[in-house]
């Protein structure tokens, strides 16, 4: 079944404790991005990856890492977290820039 | 750098009634636009797309959207709403040229009176 994986699905950590979020997806997509959504803001994106090694800044990348070495893997590092990042985080890929993003189930995160 | 409106929060519609959700973008050129549904406690699944061509486009749903450059729209429609349809609605738009940033607007959360 085409998807993207995201893991874990909940959780609650401590702020300062750094973390990461998985993100792969199975259908050789060049596009991959996270987004987190918050009450009132909508989805916002925080960093994209068109390709792998090309990684670029979304609309709120302050606080937030990530890398791409495969094609498949996205992953979100929150290096030292803090409760203002407490939020629903969403991976997406995409085929190309115009098909629109598949998304991940999501991964609450709550930083206390 | 585009941006996505969609003025109405909350909307409230009787079962069998027709829909029509707003949107508004801002992009200098021609953007690609999408319409995407989140059930509750779920991801966002895409009901439809545009990039060129015909400016109306039909969804998956029964949903339908039109594309209006002289009004910077992008509205989606449904002819009758069904209950499961309760859920909330993100317009979303697309940069040509900035890779594949995605702007979306804050969203509009439907519900559905029996």
């Amino acid at each position: 079944e085409a998807q993207v994986t995201q893991n874990p699905r909940y959780l609650i950590t401590v702020t300062g404790k750094k973390l990461t979020v998985t993100c792969s997806q199975n259908m050789n997509h060049e596009y991959m991005s996270w987004y987190r959504q918050d009450p009132g803001l909508g989805l916002r994106q925080i960093y994209y990856s068109m390709n792998v090694e090309v990684t670029d800044k979304g609309d709120v990348p302050e606080g937030y890492k990530v890398s791409r070495k495969e094609k498949r893997n996205f992953p979100l590092i929150l290096e030292s977290p803090s409760p203002n990042q407490t939020s629903l985080y969403f991976c997406a890929s995409s085929f190309a820039a115009n098909y629109g993003y598949t998304f991940g189930s999501g991964t609450r995160l709550t930083v206390v | 750098a585009q941006s996505v409106t969609q003025p109405d929060i909350h909307i409230t519609v009787s079962e069998g009634a027709s829909l029509e959700l707003r949107c508004n973008y801002s992009y200098g050129a021609t953007p690609y636009l999408f319409w995407y549904v989140q059930s509750p406690g779920q991801g966002l699944q895409l009901l439809l797309k545009y990039f060129s061509g015909d400016t109306l486009v039909q969804g998956i749903k029964g949903f339908e959207a039109e594309f209006k450059r002289s009004q910077s729209s992008f509205n989606l429609r449904k002819p009758s709403v069904h209950w499961s349809d309760a859920a909330e609605y993100f317009c979303a738009v697309g940069a040509t040229n900035a890779g594949n940033m995605l702007t979306f607007g804050g969203g509009t959360r439907l519900m559905v009176k029996p």
